[in-house]
């Protein structure tokens, strides 16, 4: 079945510095890749559509100079938490998907906490 | 708006059936699918309807009215391990997914 890897699963940064996250889709093309955030006992908030070529879209409410999405491939994406604080110490998660109506496959999320 | 409306939480006992139930609200209709979620980990595909009806994998069914606006998922022979959180997601004219805050599942001995 479909696979994606994400790396790294767990991370922890001082406050002020950067993280990069990476998400690969290991066994088929995803064109679109989208990005989650997750605080503990809540839903999947999803933070950003990532498409390879182009510029992400994000959503609502998530400042775009924050959290710099880039789909350089039709293989990875990747998630950078730029100048980081304790308040986006969250669990970040993944996902691709081979077409519009082909399951969202997820990676098995990074936990990032920020000293 | 959109909405999509699953219970918050459940609990029943290990090898009984329990059936989580979702209704949606989504600006057209292009599929729903349900999820798994291990607490700490990244949900897991269980589950995609799109025609009505019943669609069954093992010890976990998917069932779909879109004329009602509802699914629900049933589990049997429940195992410990089914002890998650249950999302249901709806698929709407854009292809976007709407998701449901998840239901917790309790499994007792």
């Amino acid at each position: 079945g479909a696979v994606v890897s994400q790396h790294p699963s767990w991370v922890i940064c001082k406050s002020g510095t950067s993280v990069k996250i990476e998400c690969r889709s290991l066994d088929f093309q995803a064109t679109t890749m989208f990005w989650y955030r997750q605080f503990p006992k809540q839903s999947l908030m999803l933070m950003a559509t990532s498409n390879e070529g182009s510029k992400a879209t994000y959503e609502q409410g998530v400042e775009k100079d924050k959290f710099l999405i880039n789909h350089a491939s039709l293989t990875l994406s990747t998630l950078t938490v730029t100048s980081a604080h304790p308040e986006d110490s969250s669990f970040y998660i993944c996902s691709a998907t081979e077409g519009e109506v082909s399951p969202l496959h997820f990676g098995n999320g990074t936990r990032l906490t920020v000293t | 708006g959109q909405n999509i409306d699953q219970p918050t939480e459940m609990t029943a006992t290990e090898g009984a059936i329990v059936q989580i139930n979702c209704t949606y609200q989504t600006s057209g209709f292009n599929g729903l699918f349900w999820y798994q979620q291990h607490a700490g980990e990244a949900p897991t595909f269980l589950s995609y309807n799109v025609l009505d009806g019943l669609e069954e994998k093992g010890r976990f069914s998917s069932f779909l009215s879109r004329s009602k606006g509802y699914s629900y998922l049933l589990l049997k022979e429940l195992q410990m391990k089914d002890s998650a959180s249950y999302l249901c997601a709806s698929l709407d004219s854009n292809y976007q997914l709407i998701w449901g805050a998840g239901t917790k599942l309790i499994i007792k001995p």
